[in-house]
C-alpha cells in the first residue's frame, strides 16, 4: 500500500531563512505528488504538484519541490521564509484514478521567528 | 471562479444525533472527495462523488454516508454521533480530467459533546 512519511513534525525557522522539508513516499507505480498548506482554521491550498516531466516544480508563493525517483523523496524547498508562511504543511501522493489511493503525509508544522 | 464552499463552518452536536453537513464544488467540478482531519489520525479519506455516484469509498463505518446532487453539489451524513467523530470535515472537488489535483474548502467543525 501506498504511504507518505514526513519525517519532522515540527519545524522552526527564523524569518528570511530558507526552508527544507523533507517526504518520503511509497508507492509501487509512478506516483503524483503534491503538496498542500493548511492555515490555522483553514482548509488545505494546493502549493505544487508533479505528475511528470521536469523534476524541479515550481509552485505559489515562491515554493518549488525535487522529485527523486531514486531516494522516493519530494521535497519542498523555499528560498527565503516570510513569518506568513507558517502554517502546517502536507505532502500527498496519488495516481489519476485517485480514490483511496489518495494518501496525505502526517503534516510537518512550521514556525517563523520573527 | 468561486472556490470551494462548506456549510455550515462550525457545528455542535450530541452523542447519538446525526448531522449533515454540505459542500459545493467549484463551477465545472464534477468530482467532489470528502476528507475527516484529527489531530490523532491525520487527513483521512471517506469517499469521492463523481456524477451522482459513488466512485470510491474509504474505510469508515456505514455511519458515515454521502450523496451528490445533479449539479455537483454534495452532503454527507453521520448518523449516531460518537465523540470520536469530532473532527474537521473537508471537502474537496477536482476538474475534468484531474482527479487527483483537489481544491479544497474551508471545512466544517464538528464538536460532538
Amino acid at each position: 500500500a501506498q504511504s507518505v512519511t514526513q519525517p519532522d513534525i515540527h519545524i522552526t525557522v527564523s524569518e528570511g531563512a530558507s526552508l527544507e522539508l523533507r517526504c518520503n513516499y511509497s508507492y509501487g507505480a509512478t506516483p503524483y505528488l503534491f503538496w498542500y498548506v493548511q492555515s490555522p482554521g483553514q482548509g488545505l491550498q494546493l502549493l505544487l504538484k508533479y505528475f511528470s516531466g521536469d523534476t524541479l516544480v515550481q509552485g505559489i508563493k515562491g515554493f518549488e519541490a525535487e522529485f527523486k525517483r531514486s531516494q522516493s523523496s519530494f521535497n519542498l524547498r523555499k528560498p527565503s521564509v516570510h513569518w506568513s508562511d507558517a502554517a502546517e504543511y502536507f505532502c500527498a501522493v496519488g495516481n489519476d484514478n485517485y480514490g483511496q489511493n489518495f494518501v496525505f503525509g502526517p503534516g510537518t508544522r512550521l514556525s517563523v521567528l520573527p | 471562479k468561486a472556490g470551494v464552499t462548506q456549510t455550515p463552518r462550525y457545528l455542535i452536536k450530541t452523542r447519538g444525533q446525526q448531522v449533515t453537513l454540505s459542500c459545493s464544488p467549484i463551477s465545472g467540478h464534477r468530482s467532489v472527495s470528502w476528507y475527516q482531519q484529527t489531530p490523532g489520525q491525520g487527513l483521512q479519506f471517506l469517499f469521492e462523488y463523481f456524477s451522482e455516484t459513488q466512485r470510491n469509498k474509504g474505510n469508515f463505518p456505514g455511519r458515515f454516508s454521502g450523496r451528490q446532487f445533479s449539479n455537483s453539489r454534495s452532503e454527507m451524513n453521520v448518523s449516531t454521533l460518537e465523540l470520536g467523530d469530532s473532527a474537521l470535515y473537508l471537502c474537496a472537488s477536482s476538474p475534468p480530467g484531474q482527479a487527483s489535483t483537489q481544491y479544497f474548502g474551508p471545512g466544517t467543525r464538528l464538536l460532538v459533546l
